[in-house]
Order: C-alpha cells, then sequence, then structure tokens
C-alpha cells in the first residue's frame, strides 16, 4: 500500500542554518504529495504541494521537489528562522487509494537563537 | 463555515464510555476524512467519505469505532466502550472534491481515564 518515510527526529539548527528533512515515498500509480506542518499547539496547516514529477512546491521559502526516479519529496529552507520551530509532516494522496493522505510519523525541528 | 470545526476539543471519557466526537466540514465539501493522532506521531487514516457514502473504513482500529455522514455534510465518529489506546487527537479533514487540497480541523482530544 502507500505509505511515506520521513527522516527521523528531532532537528535541532541554530537561526540562519540550511534545512533539509528527507522523505520518500512508496505508492501505486502518480501520487500528490505534501509538506504540512503543525505549530505548538495548533492544528495541521498545509505548507505546500507537487502533484506531478519535477513540479517544485514553494511556500513561506521552504521548497520540495517531485522526484518521481528516487520517489524523494525532501523539504528544503535555506535560513531558518526561531518561528519555524515545529513538527512537519510529508505526506501523499492517490487517487488509487480514494485520495485520502498518508502521512509520515512527522519531524519535529527546533531552531535555537 | 470558514474552516472545519470540530466538536468537543476537548473531552475526557471513563473507561467503557461511549464518545461521539463530531466534525462540521467546510461549506460544499465532498471529501470528508478521519484521522487517528496518537502522541509523538502522524496521523493515521481511520475513514473516508464521499458525501454521504463510506468509501474507505480500513483504518478504524477495531468494531468499537464507526463513523456517519448521513446527509452529506456533518459526520460523527462514534468510539464504543473507550480504552485507554483510545486516547489521542482525533483530527476531521475535507476537501471540495476528491483529490484537492485536504483542511484540517483543529482535532478532538480524547483522554480516556
Amino acid at each position: 500500500g502507500n505509505s511515506v518515510t520521513q527522516m527521523e527526529g528531532p532537528v535541532t539548527l541554530s537561526e540562519e542554518a540550511f534545512l533539509t528533512i528527507n522523505c520518500t515515498y512508496t505508492a501505486t500509480g502518480y501520487p500528490s504529495l505534501f509538506w504540512y506542518v503543525q505549530y505548538p499547539g495548533e492544528g495541521l496547516q498545509l505548507l505546500l504541494k507537487a502533484t506531478k514529477a519535477d513540479d517544485k512546491g514553494s511556500n513561506k521559502g521552504f521548497e520540495a521537489t517531485y522526484r518521481k526516479e528516487t520517489t524523494s519529496f525532501h523539504l528544503e529552507k535555506g535560513s531558518v528562522q526561531v518561528s519555524d520551530s515545529a513538527v512537519y509532516f510529508c505526506a501523499l494522496s492517490s487517487r488509487d487509494n480514494n485520495n485520502d493522505m498518508r502521512f509520515g510519523a512527522g519531524t519535529r525541528l527546533t531552531v535555537k537563537p | 463555515g470558514a474552516g472545519v470545526s470540530q466538536s468537543p476539543r476537548y473531552k475526557v471519557a471513563k473507561r467503557g464510555q461511549d464518545v461521539a466526537l463530531r466534525c462540521d466540514p467546510i461549506s460544499g465539501h465532498v471529501s470528508l476524512f478521519w484521522y487517528q493522532q496518537a502522541l509523538g506521531q502522524g496521523p493515521e487514516f481511520l475513514t473516508y467519505f464521499q458525501n454521504e457514502a463510506q468509501l474507505d473504513k480500513s483504518g478504524l482500529p477495531s468494531d468499537r469505532f464507526f463513523a456517519e455522514r448521513p446527509e452529506g455534510s456533518v459526520s460523527t465518529l462514534k468510539i464504543q466502550r473507550t480504552q485507554q489506546e483510545d486516547s489521542a487527537v482525533y483530527l476531521c479533514a475535507s476537501s471540495v472534491l476528491p483529490g484537492n487540497t485536504i483542511y484540517f480541523g483543529e482535532g478532538s482530544w480524547l483522554t480516556v481515564v
């Protein structure tokens, strides 16, 4: 079945450091890929998405590129801020699976000043 | 409403009690999903509705869990004879059509004591 595997946390970085959170997936067909973010005490929010191979999703300085050849959707940001501290979830949805969303376990990011 | 609304936000239940969790999706959204998120974990799929039809209930952990969406809008997740392992955040999400962006509610936090 469809599944997502993401880098285990927690990840601790200093402000302005470069961030990469790895995500790989297993899916039949052509899934859409997503990154969701959960800030402390808040609900899940869509951060970015990509719906087909080679698409790049971007938002708030974060980027991720849909790589079909490596079945990956790694999240990157060039310079993190303290306000980026949150839990990040990689997810996929597929028409072959009623379009329900399958999530990774989440990666907790803490950015220190 | 403007977003997905869930109630109650917090529920403490005694072991063996029945609970009902309500979800008001975004008006007009066809797809509705329920997820269970244990502490420190990613959301796990429970069930999916397209309008009033429950197309996938493969994620429901036992026959104590039951979900309905009788008129294709509001949905209720019912847990009978609650157990301690049912303690989690129950997330509801909706999308305007299958395959479109999924929007999450803030969740119902269930604690079984």
